[in-house]
Formats: C-alpha cells, structure tokens, sequence
C-alpha cells in the first residue's frame, strides 16, 4: 500500500531564503507525482508535475526532483517571498488508472 | 483553456437535511472527475471518481453518493445529512494523457 510522507509540517524561514520541502513514498513503482499549493480555505493549485522517466521539472522560482529508486521527491523554492506561504502537497499516482495518494502536506511560512 | 467551477463556496445545512454540490468542468472533454473531502489537519481523501458519464465509483461507505448526469458535470449529494459529513469538498479532474490533477475552489460544507 502506498504511503507518502511530508516532513516537516511546518517551516518557517526569512524572506530570500532558499528551501527545500520534502516527500517520501512507500512504493516506488510510480506513474507520476505532481506538487500542490494550497492557500487557506482555497482549492488546490497545481505546480509541477513530474512523470516516473523525468528525474526533475522545473517553473520559474520552483524546482521539482524525482528519485524514484530512494522513494523521494523534494521541492526547491528559490528566494523565498512572503506571498510563497501556504501549504504545500505533493501526490503520488501509481499507474495510469490509479488514485493520486496525497501526504499531509508541509505548511510554509516566509517571514517578511 | 480548462476550467473547473464548484459551487456553493459554503454551505450550512441542518442534520437530516440534503445536499447537492456541483462541478462542471470547461475546455475539456471526456475527463476523468473526483470528488476529494478535506478534513481539519489538511488530509485529502478520495470519495468517488468518474470515467464517464453516468459511471462512478466510490471510494469509502458513506452517506454521499455521486452522478454524472452530462460529461462535464459532476454532482455530490447526501439525502441526509451527518455532522460528520462537513468538511471541505473539493472537485478535480485530470488530462487523460498526463494524468495532471486540476482542482475547483471547494466547497466548505458545516453541518449543524
């Protein structure tokens, strides 16, 4: 059974800061995995995708690498800004008709 | 380009009450839709999903039930409600070819 992982929960860093936010999973015969933003009470909004034969994708500020073999996936966000906060979700997909499998997300706060 | 609507933003029903949540995706066609539930603690979890018209499959029991009357339509509904059924409702659908997942703005549901 897949199982994804967000550590950690929480961060908070000064403004400018480079981060990296991390996921972990169980199996690593994945279809693809993709990396959510979610603002409070607001939907999701989708940032990078990455298939199972990419190893990383990347979107302006945002950086997404895929490790398949060690189960990981990490997102770099480069000079972090204030309208960065918000929780951060990343999903796993199995196969071509599976369900996304999401981790509980890491909650961002870049302090001013 | 695609668009995903959901509405109501927020609801507020009685127990033993019904509820009807719909979502209607634009731009697109013949996708693949999901109804996600949210709970408190930023869990998403996956309640029924739909290849096509008038096919559904759900995920848990519950006391929701799913159709998809038209091919880009999607509703959620109860006959009656629980408090246990607030939360925040969330519709998605997916491009077939990459399986990238799109959310709607969700929809916030409390049951008193």
């Amino acid at each position: 059974k897949q199982e994804v992982t967000q550590i950690p929960a929480a961060l908070s860093v000064p403004e400018g800061e480079n981060l990296v936010l991390n996921c972990s999973f169980t199996d690593s015969a994945i279809y693809n995995l993709q990396w959510f933003r979610q603002d409070p009470g607001k939907g999701l909004t989708s940032l990078l995708l990455i298939q199972s034969s990419q190893r990383e994708q990347t979107s302006g500020r945002l950086n997404a690498s895929l490790d398949k073999s060690s189960g990981r996936s990490t997102l770099y966000i480069a000079a972090s800004q204030p309208g960065d906060s918000a929780t951060y979700l990343c999903a796993v997909k199995n196969n071509q008709g599976g369900k996304l499998i999401f981790g509980q997300g890491t909650e961002l706060s870049v302090k001013p | 380009s695609q668009t995903i609507h959901q509405w109501p933003a927020t609801l507020v029903q009685p127990v033993g009450s019904p509820l009807s949540l719909e979502c209607t995706v634009e731009g697109t066609s013949n996708p693949n839709l999901y109804w996600y539930r949210q709970a408190a603690g930023r869990g998403l979890q996956l309640l029924f999903y739909s290849v096509g018209i008038g096919q559904i499959s759900s995920e848990v029991p519950q006391n929701l039930s799913a159709s998809r009357p038209q091919d880009r339509q999607f509703i959620l509904s109860s006959k009656k409600l629980l408090l246990s059924d607030s939360g925040f409702y969330l519709c998605a659908w997916s491009r077939l070819n990459t399986g990238e997942l799109f959310f709607g703005e969700g929809s916030r549901l409390t049951v008193l």
